[in-house]
């Protein structure tokens, strides 16, 4: 069955420091790769998204994910993350044309001003 | 503006009661999807609608119903047979020709079982 796996339940940084979210997919075929961004007490909003071209695709806020294909990966970074950076981030994969998503359990970012 | 709206925000049920949520959008968009979300469980898929008067289930579906009898509306009645009801529900839509974008999410509804 295909499924997505995010590594990090729970992460806590200080502000400038680096962040990087793993996400990982178990699916062969062509797929649609997302991330979403949940602010507290907000609704999800996309950050990111790829389907085709440079695997390195540039969200917002200073937010980047790079594809590799081989690894079946779809990591989430920020060089310097600030405090209004606190969320709950969720990767989301769209595998094969399907018209669902498949979603990872999320990842709760606390960054500490 | 164009948008996703998800009422109420905030509803408390007695147990043994059922109660529908309601999702209306003005984006046009064709398919539109019920997520429960749990803290430390993610999203989950509840029903699903690709067209008017066509849905299907998702992997939670069982405690739910929905209808789909117009394009704008995709209302969720949460049963006395869910047993465990009290989540926060998000709607989203995505457009027919355009997959890839993503979905577009409501602020979403927090229910309550008292």
């Amino acid at each position: 069955a295909q499924s997505v796996s995010q590594h990090n339940h729970h992460v806590i940084l200080s502000e400038a420091a680096s962040l990087e979210l793993g996400c990982n997919y178990s699916y062969g075929g062509t797929v649609n790769l997302f991330w979403y961004v949940q602010y507290p007490g907000q609704h999800l909003q996309l950050l990111l998204k790829y389907f085709s071209g440079d695997p390195l695709v540039k969200g917002i806020k200073g937010f980047e994910a790079e594809f590799i294909k081989s690894k079946f990966s779809f990591n989430l970074r920020k060089p310097s993350v600030q405090w209004s950076d606190t969320a709950e981030y969720f990767c989301a994969v769209n595998a094969g044309n399907n018209r669902k998503l498949i979603w990872g359990l999320g990842t709760s970012l606390g960054v500490n001003p | 503006d164009g948008g996703i709206t998800q009422s109420p925000k905030y509803l408390f049920r007695k147990e043994g009661q059922n109660v529908t949520l309601s999702c209306e959008q003005n984006l046009n968009h064709d398919a539109m999807y019920w997520y429960r979300q749990d803290p430390g469980q993610g999203l989950r898929l509840i029903y699903y609608s690709q067209i008017v008067n066509d849905f299907q289930k998702g992997d939670i579906a069982e405690g739910y119903s929905v209808s789909r009898e117009k394009k704008e509306s995709f209302p969720l009645t949460v049963t006395s047979a869910q047993k465990n009801p009290t989540a926060f529900y998000l709607c989203a839509t995505l457009p027919r020709d355009s997959p890839n974008y993503g979905y577009t999410f409501g602020s979403g509804t927090r229910l309550t079982v008292v």
